[in-house]
């Protein structure tokens, strides 16, 4: 079965840089979260959306930007990287109405 | 105080005895329960959801919820060494937005013993 697609798996930037992460829900999930892990951490919700609006917002810093297109497909842009930014970054999917979310494979941010 | 608590662990048990998983959480309108393993460096994968008082079992894996007590367990039976990872306990409460964002607790490590 087709699952959520990240790009890039691996990131390194520098302090000040940024970034642009992008992710690619399950065919037919129309709803994208996405979320940060720091080391040792648990997931911690950035922003959703749902049919190409933002319908949530967490703890995502002024700094991030993030929308859905018209294939569904979300980007999360990253700038004036901070060396404590440096996560692994997840992007999950569901369909709306579903409670269940499934997650992508992450990409990992590294910022020197 | 986390909204969602689960005892980080290790929970160390020998291969082919039951792992017990517990998590509780604070917001008395939560509405539904995920469990999710994850190993290191890894995301996390949907084990488990539950959403009514009671048990729901799933080949090796046996969710509980009682929802009067604030409180989630997952059991695995038969734990086998690849189940080693850690287990994150996932909740929601749904809101007006349509979309359910998760609430995670900081997971419970396990190993199993060969």
């Amino acid at each position: 079965a087709a699952g959520v697609i990240q790009s890039p798996r691996h990131l390194i930037k520098e302090k000040r840089e940024t970034a642009t992460l992008k992710c690619y829900p399950i065919p037919r999930h129309d709803t994208v979260y996405w979320y940060q892990q720091g080391p040792g951490q648990d997931p911690q919700f950035l922003i959703s959306f749902y049919e190409k609006m933002q319908s949530d917002k967490g703890s995502i810093p002024d700094r991030f930007s993030a929308q859905q297109f018209s294939d569904y497909h979300s980007e999360l842009n990253m700038s004036s990287l901070e060396l404590g930014d440096s996560a692994l970054y997840f992007c999950a999917s569901s369909f709306q109405g579903r409670y269940e979310q499934y997650f992508g494979p992450g990409t990992r941010l590294t910022v020197t | 105080q986390k909204e969602v608590e689960q005892n980080s662990g290790p929970l160390s048990v020998p291969e082919g005895a039951i792992a017990s998983l517990n998590c509780t959480y604070s917001d008395r309108v939560s509405q539904s329960f995920f469990w999710y393993r994850q190993y290191s460096g890894k995301s996390p994968e949907l084990i488990m959801s539950i959403y009514s008082n009671g048990d729901k079992e799933d080949g090796r894996f046996t969710a509980q919820l009682n929802k009067a007590s604030q409180y989630v367990s997952l059991l695995i039976r038969d734990s086998q060494p690849s189940d080693s990872a850690t287990y994150l306990c996932a909740v929601n409460k749904g809101d007006t937005s349509g979309t359910y964002k998760y609430i995670f607790g900081t997971g419970t490590r396990l190993k199993v013993l060969a």
